[in-house]
């Protein structure tokens, strides 16, 4: 069974750009979260989609966005980017209907300069 | 919104020692506690997670206590062992938002040999 699949692991952009991350789940699951890693913050939440709507959303900006395609995949967009959006970005997949395992991909490592 | 403390952030025990790390959350309704463990450039890995209406669970050398009343839970590493040196993470959410989980900051564990 594949698992969680993240590309690309590693990206760098320039301020004012924008990135688009993407995060395959394993087959099957249905449930898609994202979440901002930084060595100061911990884990954060950004959003979470099931069945292609979001279901759950944290405290970031507009300029951080989502999708959630018909199989499962999910991408993550953040527009206008800034130095402070340099992290790690990691996305989890689990069953959804219930709270179960979630399972992490590698991350995209994304800085801005 | 759920706020999940965690102490210490370092710890640092001899090989064949126990570790503990502790955490608090903050919303009542929050049913599900998953324990990540996170070695070095790579991605969180659950080890062992609990649910609210089961007070303790083991794994071999790793166990998990909830204490619903007062709102903790705590990690036990019995044995250490220089391959258990890594970032550790608790996390809580509930049934009403599966799929957002909330962290801890992490407790950086080093087990000397």
């Amino acid at each position: 069974k594949a698992g969680v699949t993240q590309t690309p692991r590693y990206l760098i952009k320039t301020r004012g750009q924008q990135v688009t991350l993407s995060c395959s789940p394993i087959s099957g699951h249905r449930s898609v979260s994202w979440y901002q890693q930084t060595p100061g913050q911990g884990l954060q939440f950004l959003f979470e989609y099931f069945s292609e709507t979001q279901r759950n959303k944290g405290n970031f900006p507009g300029r951080f966005s989502g999708r959630q395609f018909s199989n499962s995949r999910s991408e993550m967009n953040v527009s206008t980017l800034e130095l402070g959006d340099s992290a790690l970005y990691l996305c989890a997949s689990s069953m959804g209907n219930q709270n179960t395992e979630a399972f992490f991909g590698q991350g995209t490592r994304l800085t801005v300069v | 919104g759920e706020n999940v403390e965690q102490h210490p952030s370092t710890l640092s025990v001899q090989e064949g020692d126990s570790a503990v790390i502790k955490c608090t959350y903050s919303d009542s309704a929050s049913n599900y506690f998953p324990w990540y463990k996170q070695e070095l450039g790579k991605r969180p890995q659950l080890i062992i997670d609990i649910r609210s209406n089961v007070g303790e669970k083991k794994d071999q050398r790793i166990a998990v206590t909830l204490n619903k009343t007062a709102k903790h839970f705590s990690l036990h590493i019995t044995e250490t062992q220089p391959e258990d040196s890594a970032v550790y993470f608790c996390a809580a959410s509930k049934n009403t938002n599966a799929g957002k989980s909330t962290f801890g900051d992490g407790t950086t564990l080093t087990v000397k040999p």
